[in-house]
């Protein structure tokens, strides 16, 4: 059974840092693309980042390029998120999903709440 | 910047009912185009892939078509548990994007 657990989220504040988590298991981990998606409260889905197996290649949202960081550890099969100079709209609830063939998500985890507010 | 435009942003629904959803992209993105659903506090599901692919396990009632910049997701009869909000993704390269979202309502 594929299972995405992700972490690490709290309240932050404008300026701080954060690192998300995202334990996974139940697939070959090194294998697959995984990306960052994440909602903010009532509102709609936005894609953060995403890194493909070896960790070679990563992408990122335009909002987030410099400030976040997207890495994986394969060894511990582990997704992260550093997010550094954090604002008031990078609040949301931030997802890791597991990528199919191509970049569409077909696994998410529950999702870790960052709060960003002094 | 790529651009995902849906419609309509919600419409209301009876159990039974043929609902349509329209998602345009800015340009064109062949066949690279993903449906999920989302119900009220839960996580999205991914319905279909490839515009028309149906993930296994997803009711035959979901349907997906299109390609190049438009694309529809159709529900043959509405059940109870599609009451949800829908969001296509646009997957041909960096920066994926999805649309805005469509909530079907009773």
């Amino acid at each position: 059974e594929v299972q995405l657990v992700e972490s690490g989220g709290g309240l932050v504040q404008p300026g701080g840092s954060l690192r998300l988590s995202c334990a996974v298991s139940g697939f070959t981990f090194s294998s697959y693309t995984m990306g960052w998606v994440r909602q903010a409260p009532g509102k709609g889905l936005e894609w953060v980042s995403d890194i493909n197996g070896s960790g070679g290649r990563t992408y990122y949202i335009d909002s987030v390029k410099g400030r976040f960081r997207i890495s994986r550890d394969n060894s511990k099969n582990t997704l992260y998120l550093q997010m550094s100079s954090l604002r008031v709209e990078d609040t949301a609830m931030y997802y890791c999903a597991k990528a199919g063939d191509k970049s569409w998500y077909h696994y998410w985890g529950q999702g870790t709440l960052v709060t960003v507010s002094s | 910047d790529m651009q995902m435009t849906q419609s309509p942003s919600s419409l209301s629904a009876s159990v039974g009912d043929r609902v349509t959803i329209t998602c345009r992209a800015s340009r064109d993105i062949g066949n690279h185009l993903a449906w999920y659903q989302q119900r009220p506090g839960k996580v999205p599901t991914l319905l279909i892939y490839d515009a028309s692919t149906l993930q296994p396990g997803v009711p035959s009632r979901f349907s997906g078509r299109g390609s190049g910049t438009d694309f529809t997701l159709t529900i043959s009869s509405l059940q109870p548990e599609d009451f949800a909000t829908y969001f296509c993704q646009n997957y041909d390269g960096a920066p994926l994007t999805f649309g805005g979202g469509t909530k079907v309502e009773v």
